[in-house]
């Protein structure tokens, strides 16, 4: 049975970037895509980005200049960095594997994957505070 | 992006009764290829992540009570909870998958009155 630790510093000031691990037990990194979902306390939840099966990223265009998620095969982990922080990043960040709906193209040529989100990590709170 | 839009925002049910949770989507995500609603529902109570409860709008995940039922199309969508019971109180989300960015409704608080 699949299961996730997720890992990094909860507290930062303005400016500096939130680091976030997720690593995955039980089964293989590569088998299925995987994303960062955030939740500011006592509001709803945003999709940050995703890394797929085959490795590549997609992020939420809202975030997309601060956003990097990268993976570590050899691992089993993957990460996330938002940098330039302000209070409005603080939020539980989740990690959640998503089940893979449908593949689109834009006009432009890119590809884009869909999900609904069938497993959660415990989340960690990252606060934004000078 | 599309905006859902979820009523009411809390909800007070006596044990036993009928939960009715509404969500509607700023554009139709019903997708003509498959025919399917592009939806999905979570339960999130305090402290612990979301848990998915049903997808395709109407599709319950393995393991949910059969008492937790989906239904709509097109734009509005309904999840139901037949018969409430006390760890049933938390908070519910729809998601439109859809399209990317894949987006959540603000959530509706489920309370026992």
């Amino acid at each position: 049975q699949v299961q996730v630790q997720q890992w990094g510093v909860g507290l930062l000031k303005p400016s500096e970037t939130v680091s976030l691990t997720c690593a995955v037990y039980g089964g293989s990194l590569s088998d299925y895509s995987w994303s960062w979902i955030r939740q500011p306390p006592g509001k709803g939840l945003e999709w940050i980005g995703e890394i797929n099966h085959s490795g590549s990223t997609n992020y939420n265009p809202s975030l997309k200049s601060r956003v990097t998620i990268s993976v570590d095969t050899s691992k089993n982990q993957f990460s996330l960095k938002l940098t330039s922080v302000t209070a409005a990043d603080t939020a539980v960040y989740y990690c959640a594997r998503g089940r893979l709906t449908r593949t689109y193209y834009s006009d432009s040529g890119t590809y884009y994957n869909t999900y609904y989100f069938h497993f959660w990590g415990q989340g960690t709170l990252v606060t934004v505070s000078s | 992006d599309i905006v859902m839009t979820q009523s009411p925002d809390s909800l007070a049910v006596s044990l036993g009764e009928r939960a009715t949770v509404n969500c509607k989507s700023s554009q139709s995500v019903l997708y003509s290829s498959n025919n399917k609603n592009f939806l999905a529902w979570y339960q999130q109570k305090p402290g612990q992540p979301p848990k998915l409860l049903i997808y395709w709008a109407s599709t319950r995940e393995s393991g949910v009570p059969d008492r937790f039922s989906g239904s709509g199309s097109g734009t509005d969508f309904t999840l139901t909870i037949s018969s409430l019971q006390a760890e049933d109180v938390a908070v519910y989300y729809c998601q439109q998958y859809y399209i990317t960015p894949v987006t959540f409704g603000q959530g509706t608080r489920l309370e026992i009155k």
